[in-house]
């Protein structure tokens, strides 16, 4: 099992750009959550997905939008992009109780 | 989901017990106090939990006080390898949700 995966695990992109971070699960869990990490700070959370279909706003969700269109995976999109977005971002994944699974971050820097 | 409070940063000499405090005086009868820990710019892993009873795995035990209001993780034989940052998060178990991280506790162990 490959657990939590995250693509791209590294990424540069200017003013305005867009892009999309995927993360995918093959551990068949219903929770899935989007969180940035910025230096020397904790998690915050942005975004997540209590089961396929459904997306909720965390504490951060502005300038992000997300999507949960297939049960194992749950994109985030950036679709302008600003410098204030350059962070570390973790996707976790949960079945509901129990342990959250993380996946090894998405490192993004907007010029 | 209730929030939690530690202290910023501590120390610990390698081969004594480190004992990592924090409060959560605002928990739900429902809610699970959860230990976290990231290493580096790993992500996050978790370590252990509990709702009332005290709780030991191979890694840590944690003591939470009567009232619930307050827990420490112990890790009874601190090495160089267990500096991190350590988060305490509490959480239903059953059905994920928001799950929201503090700035955690950032571990020194020293030699």
């Amino acid at each position: 099992n490959a657990g939590v995966t995250q693509t791209p695990k590294f990424r540069v992109l200017k003013t305005g750009q867009s892009m999309t971070l995927l993360c995918a699960q093959d551990m068949n869990h219903e929770y899935m959550y989007w969180y940035r990490q910025d230096p020397g700070m904790g998690l915050r959370l942005i975004h997540y997905s209590v089961g396929e279909g459904t997306t909720a706003k965390g504490e951060v969700p502005d300038g992000y939008n997300v999507s949960r269109l297939k049960k194992q995976n749950f994109l985030l999109g950036l679709e302008s992009a600003a410098p204030s977005q350059t962070s570390v971002y973790f996707c976790a994944s949960t079945a509901g109780g129990g342990e959250l699974f993380f996946g090894e971050g998405s490192r993004l820097t907007v010029l | 989901d209730a929030k939690t409070t530690q202290p910023t940063s501590m120390d610990c000499a390698e081969g004594r017990a480190a004992n990592l405090p924090c409060n959560h005086s605002t928990i739900s009868g429902n809610e699970y106090v959860y230990w976290y820990r990231q290493i580096h710019s790993q992500g996050p892993q978790y370590i252990i939990h509990g709702l009332k009873n005290n709780e030991t795995n191979e890694m840590a035990s944690l003591i939470i006080t009567e009232d619930r209001k307050s827990s420490t993780l112990i890790l009874p034989h601190a090495t160089l390898r267990d500096t991190a940052v350590y988060y305490c998060i509490v959480r239903v178990a059953s059905g994920g949700f928001k799950t929201i991280f503090g700035a955690g506790t950032r571990l020194f162990v020293k030699a």
